[in-house]
């Protein structure tokens, strides 16, 4: 199976505040990669897809980036709303794995 | 708008089965492939399997491989998957979710709100 680690776990960060994830695939994944946000006791959300496209409806302050091994999700300016835990997907191999997730606070 | 209802979730003994059902709405469900999705409490997602469009092909994770089928009655617009031999680690809030479009994507683009299966005695 394709491991996804990210990093960090956790975060706190304040309004207005650029911010960034990474997720690190165990081998080479191309573009297969997808982003989600889940808040707390709900379901998670599609953000962006095929590493840095921006799904329908998702405010373009949040951005994905990179290729192969390495890749980046980026908030520009931390809005309130925010507040959630963010998985990296792979779906270049089955099965599909997540990453352990990114948990954001505001400070 | 779409819509994805899921039911039957709920306390189970270690080794009995239990099924789940997924109601979907406002969209051509026979036109997509669908997924099931867990996360147990306070932890990550999981993806659990996968059914085609036509219900032509189904792909499992291996901790599930063998104890849960999937299928879809798209006469019915509802999805399932039938647990068999439950376990302790199965315990999770079980969400379905719906792919892009009907080649296969695994984008999980629309998702329900999740039912809570606790495996215990």
């Amino acid at each position: 199976d394709i491991q996804m680690t990210q990093s960090p776990s956790s975060l706190s960060a304040s309004v207005g505040d650029r911010v960034t994830i990474t997720c690190q695939a165990s081998q080479d994944i191309s573009n297969y990669l997808n982003w989600y946000q889940q808040k707390p006791g709900k379901a998670p959300k599609l953000l962006i897809y095929d590493a840095s496209n921006l799904e329908t409806g998702v405010p373009s302050r949040f951005s994905g980036s990179g290729s192969g091994t390495d890749f980046t999700f980026t908030i520009s300016s931390l809005q309130p709303e925010d507040i959630a835990t963010y998985y990296c997907q792979q779906y270049d191999n089955l099965p599909v794995t997540f990453g352990q997730g990114t948990r954001l606070e505001i400070k | 708008q779409v819509q994805l209802v899921e039911s039957g979730g709920g306390v189970v003994q270690p080794g009995r089965s239990l099924r789940l059902s997924c109601a979907a709405s406002g969209f051509t469900f026979s036109s997509y492939g669908m997924h099931w999705v867990r996360q147990a409490p306070g932890k990550g997602l999981e993806w659990v399997a996968v059914i085609w469009y036509d219900g032509s092909n189904k792909y499992y994770a291996d901790s599930v491989k063998g104890r849960f089928t999937i299928s879809r009655d798209n006469s019915k617009n509802t999805l399932y998957l039938q647990m068999n031999s439950l376990r302790a680690e199965d315990t999770a809030v079980y969400y379905c979710a719906r792919d892009r479009g009907t080649v296969t994507t695994y984008h999980f683009q629309h998702w329900g709100q999740g039912t809570l299966v606790t495996v215990s005695s």
